[in-house]
């Protein structure tokens, strides 16, 4: 079974620039989380779409949103990217959410100068 | 505020030596407790995991101690090896909230050999 794709893997963007990542769950998952690490906040919470629907947000501003498409696919945007936005991105995929397996893709790696 | 508090923040162990981390939680809504591992430049991968019905869970090496009355899980490596060299994440979950994990701030792991 494959495992959690998200591309592209690696980003350099400038200030005030947009950026869309994507994220491809495990064949079977209902659930794509999103996750911002970085070395002085560790890993944050941003949201988690389940069935194409919003299930919870976390403490981010606007200019992040998300969304999930039928195939169970999941696309992140950043707006306005500002500098401390620069960070490792990370998608974990699981069947249903709510506490139970999730597993983790590779992250993307957004650097914003 | 630090929903699930991690110590120690770097641990160095010899190899075949037992390496325990501790975490420490508040919210009792928390019913679910992963431990990922992650290697520099990968994203975290799902060691083990523990609900708070049972006390101890053990795969391979690993082990997870719970005291549920102390609010308090930790993670045993038996016989460490250098390859376990990593830094780690405890975690939690509530029912209500999807799969919006809390996660420590991370414990680096080095065995030398």
């Amino acid at each position: 079974k494959a495992g959690v794709t998200q591309t592209p893997r690696y980003l350099i963007k400038t200030r005030g620039q947009q950026v869309t990542l994507s994220c491809s769950p495990i064949s079977g998952h209902r659930s794509v989380s999103w996750y911002q690490q970085t070395p002085g906040q560790g890993l944050q919470f941003l949201f988690e779409y389940f069935s194409e629907t919003q299930r919870n947000k976390g403490n981010f501003p606007g200019r992040f949103s998300g969304r999930q498409f039928s195939n169970s696919r999941s696309e992140m945007n950043v707006s306005t990217l500002e500098l401390g936005d620069s960070a490792l991105y990370l998608c974990a995929s699981s069947q249903l959410g709510g506490g139970t397996e999730a597993f983790f893709g590779q992250g993307t790696r957004l650097t914003v100068v | 505020q630090q929903q699930v508090k991690q110590s120690p923040q770097s641990l160095i162990v010899q190899k075949g030596g037992i390496s325990i981390i501790n975490c420490a939680y508040e919210n009792t809504a928390f019913d679910y407790f992963p431990w990922y591992q992650q290697f520099p430049g990968k994203g975290p991968a799902l060691l083990i995991a523990i609900r708070p019905d049972v006390s101890e869970k053990k795969e391979g090496r690993f082990t997870i101690s719970f005291n549920k009355s102390a609010k308090q899980f930790s993670l045993h490596i038996m016989d460490s090896q250098p390859g376990d060299s990593a830094t780690y994440f405890c975690a939690a979950s509530t029912p209500y909230t999807g799969n919006q994990f809390y996660f420590g701030t991370g414990t680096s792991l080095t065995v030398i050999p």
